[in-house]
């Protein structure tokens, strides 16, 4: 099956820091999502992006998919951000199952 | 609109029990999948229903079972519970076609002891 291996593993950072969160994935994919993971369990919709770049307030995302990988950039952090990141991938049209990725754990301190 | 919707959230049942977890997606969404997220396993795909047939189905035992009702509601269930059956189990919905965004529920975190 495909394998999606996200980069780092851990990530502190100091508040109003930048980061980039890594997503690459072993074979095309239909699908690209990312993820955040609140402290309750819960996967919050960050990005769907199978290709191209998006923008949304302070995160911003971009995939090259014909390079097999993905970018979260997360700008001027908080320490809300704090929690787990998951890129998650679809191999194929009519697969209907996301391949996730360990994720990376992000710690924003004040 | 509501979001997805899974009950219960927190389950503590003992080894060798069944226990029966349920979803309801995004209204007018008919495709429910289901993971299973532990520390060591990390996310991992159980299977997925839409228009109450199984159309992909992971790696688990048969123990693990699920279904799809008319109105897209879902339930899975997981017979003669093991301690490594404990774990967080993540309901996602979607509209149904490949390559369209999934939406996760809270989760239900089940303890079995």
């Amino acid at each position: 099956g495909i394998q999606v291996e996200q980069s780092p593993p851990d990530l502190i950072l100091q508040e109003g820091a930048n980061s980039t969160l890594r997503c690459n994935f072993s074979d095309s994919v239909n699908n690209l999502q990312w993820f955040h993971q609140n402290p309750w369990g819960q996967l919050i919709n960050l990005f769907y992006i199978p290709s191209g770049t998006k923008q949304n307030g302070r995160l911003s995302a971009t995939t090259v998919a014909t390079e097999r990988y993905s970018l979260l950039y997360i700008s001027s952090s908080q320490t809300t951000d704090s929690g787990v990141y998951f890129c998650a991938v679809e191999r194929e049209a009519g697969s209907y199952q996301l391949t996730f990725g360990k994720g990376t754990k992000l710690s924003v301190i004040p | 609109k509501a979001g997805v919707t899974q009950t219960p959230r927190y389950l503590i049942k003992t080894r060798g029990q069944q226990v029966t977890l349920s979803c309801s997606p995004i209204s007018g969404h008919r495709s429910v999948s289901w993971y299973q997220q532990t520390p060591g396993q990390g996310l991992q795909f159980l299977f997925e229903y839409f228009s109450e047939t199984q159309r992909n189905k992971g790696n688990f035992p048969g123990r693990f079972s699920g279904r799809q009702f008319s109105n897209s509601r879902s339930e899975m269930n997981v017979s003669t519970l093991e301690l490594g059956d404990s774990a967080l189990y993540l309901c996602a919905s979607s509209m149904g076609s490949g390559g369209t965004e999934a939406f996760f529920g809270q989760g239900t975190r089940l303890t079995v002891v």
